[in-house]
């Protein structure tokens, strides 16, 4: 069962790149996520799709945008890298939706993206 | 708003030691709770859950148990194993109708030594 994957798994990038992460999940989940982990400061949500057709900002968003292209994939796009974005991104899909929060998140395995 | 509070790692046990793991969370209403763990180069992976008050979770040997009157979901194991070693992350969800949005703790690494 391939779950929920990503790609790349590693990605440099110089000031001011751009980069699509995708993320795509093969357990017909009607919401997905994307995260970013860094040291000290746990997982916080930069955007989320509670269902297809529909996205939302979480915690920290700036500098990023995202496309629900359909149920399966869930993108994250960053238009002009900066070094604070350097971080370990990781999505992640669950099959709540309305108030059916009590549904386990499943994971990527990451993408380490180093900004430089 | 929602946030956790783990207790500062890195924390290093010797095989077979008790394991505490401290979380204590700030909610508006009457969130479910959640212990993630993640393994080198992997994602998280959910650990165990709890939905409502004094429910107890447990899963391969740990359990936490919902403390409304504490808010606190502390993490424990009687035995820990050197697989056992990861970074663990106490999380709570939001609820309403934004599906299982998580707000998570810092995370606490855990080092068994043989």
């Amino acid at each position: 069962n391939a779950g929920v994957t990503q790609t790349p798994k590693f990605q440099v990038l110089k000031t001011g790149q751009s980069m699509t992460l995708q993320c795509a999940q093969d357990m017909n989940h009607n919401s997905m996520y994307w995260y970013r982990q860094d040291p000290g400061m746990g997982l916080r949500l930069i955007y989320y799709s509670a269902s297809e057709g529909t996205t939302d900002k979480g915690e920290v968003p700036n500098g990023y945008n995202v496309s629900r292209l359909n149920k399966r994939e869930f993108s994250l796009r960053l238009e002009s890298a900066a070094p604070s974005q350097t971080s370990v991104y990781f999505c992640a899909s669950s099959g709540g939706q309305g108030r059916s929060y009590n549904s386990p998140l499943h994971f990527g395995n990451g993408t380490r993206l180093t900004v430089t | 708003g929602n946030s956790v509070t783990q207790m500062e790692g890195p924390v290093t046990l010797s095989e077979e030691a008790f394991l505490t793991i401290n979380c204590t969370y700030t909610a508006t209403g009457y969130p479910s709770l959640f212990w993630y763990v993640q393994y080198p180069g992997e994602g998280l992976q959910l650990l165990l859950k709890a939905t409502k008050a004094d429910d107890k979770g447990s899963n391969k040997g740990f359990e936490a148990t919902y403390r409304k009157e504490t808010t606190s979901f502390h993490l424990e194991k009687g035995s820990v194993q050197v697989s056992d070693s990861a970074v663990y992350f106490c999380a709570l969800s939001e609820g309403g109708t934004s599906g299982s949005r998580l707000t998570f703790g810092e995370g606490t690494q855990l080092t068994v030594n043989p």
